[in-house]
């Protein structure tokens, strides 16, 4: 069966970098069609998608954050890493990732349970 | 500000049946792209709940229903039930500005 799992430090400082994996099982990253996306979550608020990468190494990154963020996979693993610059405390959330199939127009059909990254000094 | 606009709460007695809206504009919903639909219980993750505007994943009752038309999209919940009480958001797919991915500002469904 499809599962993902975040993993990374629940604490960072201000001004330092995130970097968060998700490994995966249950499906590979070569396939056509695959991709898997960053999701965080504020406390108490929305959904914000962040970024997606496919299976053919294209990587989208939000607009907003584009110049903060670096998507990357490691197909042997099954693994998708993002890193994060210059932390904030406002980027205290639950990250998440998702699997795609069909790239950033499609549903995320599985999710992982989350990580919370807390932002504090 | 999301992109997707969804009313901040709905309500509605057990039995009853809900509708939560979910309002675009050209370059999302109203260009034609797909919105999906997500459930999430307090504490959980997200769980996809509609894909491609009206279907349903593999054990989603049928008392959830979507649909979409111009630049809005309707997600349905009938004979409601107390489990039924978490937050909805909505998805879809942005082509201006290389904005990709937008949900909507979730919709907090409690059941009376």
């Amino acid at each position: 069966q499809v599962t993902l799992r975040e993993s990374g430090p629940a604490l960072v400082k201000p001004t330092q970098t995130l970097t968060l994996t998700c490994t995966f099982s249950g499906f590979s990253l070569s396939t056509s069609g695959m991709c898997v996306s960053w999701i965080r979550q504020p406390p108490g608020k929305a959904l914000e998608w962040l970024a997606l990468i496919d299976w053919d190494d294209d990587k989208y990154y939000s607009t907003s954050l584009k110049t903060r963020l670096t998507i990357s996979k490691d197909t042997s693993k099954n693994q998708v890493v993002l890193t994060m610059t210059n932390m904030d405390p406002v980027d205290t959330a639950t990250y998440y990732c998702a699997r795609t199939m069909g790239g950033a127009v499609a549903s995320f059909d599985y999710w992982g349970q989350g990580t919370l990254v807390t932002v504090s000094s | 500000q999301s992109v997707l606009t969804q009313p901040p709460s709905v309500s509605g007695a057990p039995g009853q049946r809900v509708t939560i809206s979910c309002t675009g504009s050209s370059s999302n919903i109203g260009a034609g792209y797909d919105v999906h639909w997500y459930q999430q219980l307090p504490g959980t993750a997200p769980k996809l709940l509609i894909y491609g505007n009206s279907n349903r994943p593999s054990g989603v009752p049928d008392r959830f229903s979507g649909s979409k038309s111009g630049t809005s999209a309707s997600l349905a919940i009938s004979g409601l039930q107390a489990e039924d009480e978490a937050d909805y958001y909505c998805q879809s797919y942005d082509s201006s500005l290389s904005v990709y991915v937008v949900f909507g500002g979730g919709t907090k469904l409690t059941v009376l």
